[in-house]
């Protein structure tokens, strides 16, 4: 079946330093793939996404590179700020049990501390 | 255009007990998911519906069950609980559910004691 796997952290950087979030997929076909950000006390919130092999997605200065031959799709930024924190998901779209249908799966999320 | 809605934010059961939660989708779109996040397992997949028919379906016991109605609103149910389905419940909508680009509501917080 499908699984994703990111670096779990958590991860605590200082403001402006540079972020890199590791994730790697398993998966039959062509998924598409994203990442997804969960701010405190609130529901996830799409960040970007790809949808074919050497896509980049990019938002607010993230960006993320979808590498077939390495099956992964690290979520990296040049520079952090404190309002970046939060908890960083990857996620893969590919059809789910019934064979006819797409559902989510996700990574269990890296949580994101930026310090002053 | 009003996100998604999930209410109650809150839930205190007793082990046994069951519990009901609901979810408004975003107005248009046809398809509701339902995702398990808890710190040890992570985001998992509980079901989805569209157009008031249950599409896909995770690996979780027949305790929890969901349904969706005409106007796309969906509840999720659950029997007997017990201290394990201790979670925050997050409903998603989509347009089709085709793309992977799901819409999260802030959740449901369910304790059991």
């Amino acid at each position: 079946g499908n699984s994703v796997t990111q670096m779990e952290g958590p991860v605590t950087l200082s403001e402006e330093a540079f972020l890199t979030i590791n994730c790697t997929y398993t998966a039959t076909g062509y998924p598409s793939l994203f990442w997804y950000v969960q701010y405190p006390g609130e529901g996830l919130q799409l960040l970007l996404k790809a949808t074919k092999a050497d896509d980049k997605g990019s938002n607010k200065g993230f960006e993320a590179t979808y590498r077939k031959e390495t099956t992964s799709f690290h979520l990296e930024k040049g520079s952090v700020q404190v309002s970046d924190s939060a908890v960083y998901f990857c996620a893969l779209s590919g059809r789910g049990s019934g064979g006819s249908n797409y559902k989510l799966t996700f990574g269990k999320g890296t949580l994101l501390t930026v310090n002053p | 255009k009003a996100g998604v809605t999930q209410t109650p934010r809150y839930l205190i059961k007793t082990r046994g007990q069951q519990v009901t939660l609901s979810c408004s989708p975003i107005s248009g779109h046809r398809s509701v998911s339902w995702y398990q996040q808890t710190p040890g397992q992570g985001l998992q997949f509980l079901f989805e519906y569209f157009s008031e028919t249950q599409r896909n379906k995770g690996n979780f016991p027949g305790r929890f069950s969901g349904r969706q109605f005409s106007n796309s609103r969906s509840e999720m149910n659950v029997s007997t609980l017990e201290l394990g389905d201790s979670a925050l419940y997050l409903c998603a909508s989509s347009l089709a559910a085709t793309d992977g680009i799901q819409y999260f509501g802030a959740g449901t917080r369910l304790s059991v004691l």
